[in-house]
């Protein structure tokens, strides 16, 4: 069964500090997509970054960048130089590729800038 | 293109009354979900639908009916509100192809009140 655990729920750090979101999952399946999601005090859903199982590389966008290692089920997110817009809470999920494109989420970390 | 729209943003309903959540995609994708998120829960799937014409179950269906008809439209029903239903729901949709392969796409929100 799929599984997504973001054992921080919430995490506060002072502005141009980095840090790392955790992600861990579980599943069966040689083929899945792990994804990051971004939810802002405005409410919406944003996404962030789709990593198939196939690519282990490493993934740079700006100040944010994923570490998906394989060998201990982890997909960790970390932004570098926090500003306060990235006050948020952030989802990480699992798809199976064989289960109707259905995705598991964990159930977030709140993160807080703090000026 | 407007994307996911969900209508409406907001309701308040009184225990036991009935109402249908209409999410809406332009963008011709195959896959539609309902979820719910509740405080320090992360978002549940409810149901989903992988076509035109098919649903079914997710992790939470219990309370809730939906009806795919239209390709582009996903309706979530609720025949006798609870106040264990108060909640936001998000809609998303997705598709296996291109460069958006099994991303899923949210809608805003409906906030959902049962008292």
């Amino acid at each position: 069964a799929q599984k997504v655990t973001q054992a921080q729920t919430e995490i506060s750090v002072v502005e141009k500090e980095d840090v790392t979101l955790d992600c861990v999952y579980e599943t069966r399946d040689t083929t899945y997509y792990l994804f990051w999601y971004k939810q802002p005090p405005s409410g919406e859903l944003v996404f962030l970054i789709r990593r198939n199982s196939f690519d282990e590389q490493n993934e740079i966008s700006g100040r944010y960048s994923w570490n998906f290692q394989k060998s201990t089920s982890s997909f960790n997110f970390t932004i570098t130089a926090s500003q306060v817009v990235d006050s948020a809470v952030y989802f990480c999920a699992l798809s199976e590729d064989g289960g109707d494109d259905k995705i598991i989420f964990g159930k977030g970390t709140r993160l807080h800038i703090l000026p | 293109n407007a994307g996911v729209t969900q209508t409406p943003k907001f309701r308040v309903l009184k225990t036991g009354q009935s109402m249908t959540l209409l999410c809406a995609q332009d963008m011709n994708h195959e896959y539609m979900y309902w979820y719910r998120q509740d405080p320090g829960m992360g978002l549940r799937l409810i149901h989903y639908s992988v076509g035109e014409g098919t649903t079914a179950k997710g992790e939470v269906p219990d309370g809730y009916n939906v009806s795919r008809l239209k390709k582009q439209n996903f309706l979530l029903g609720l025949e006798s509100a609870a106040p264990s239903q108060t909640s936001v729901y998000f809609c998303a949709s997705s598709d296996r192809s291109g460069i958006s392969y099994n991303e899923q796409f949210f809608g805003p929100g409906t906030r959902l009140t049962v008292l």
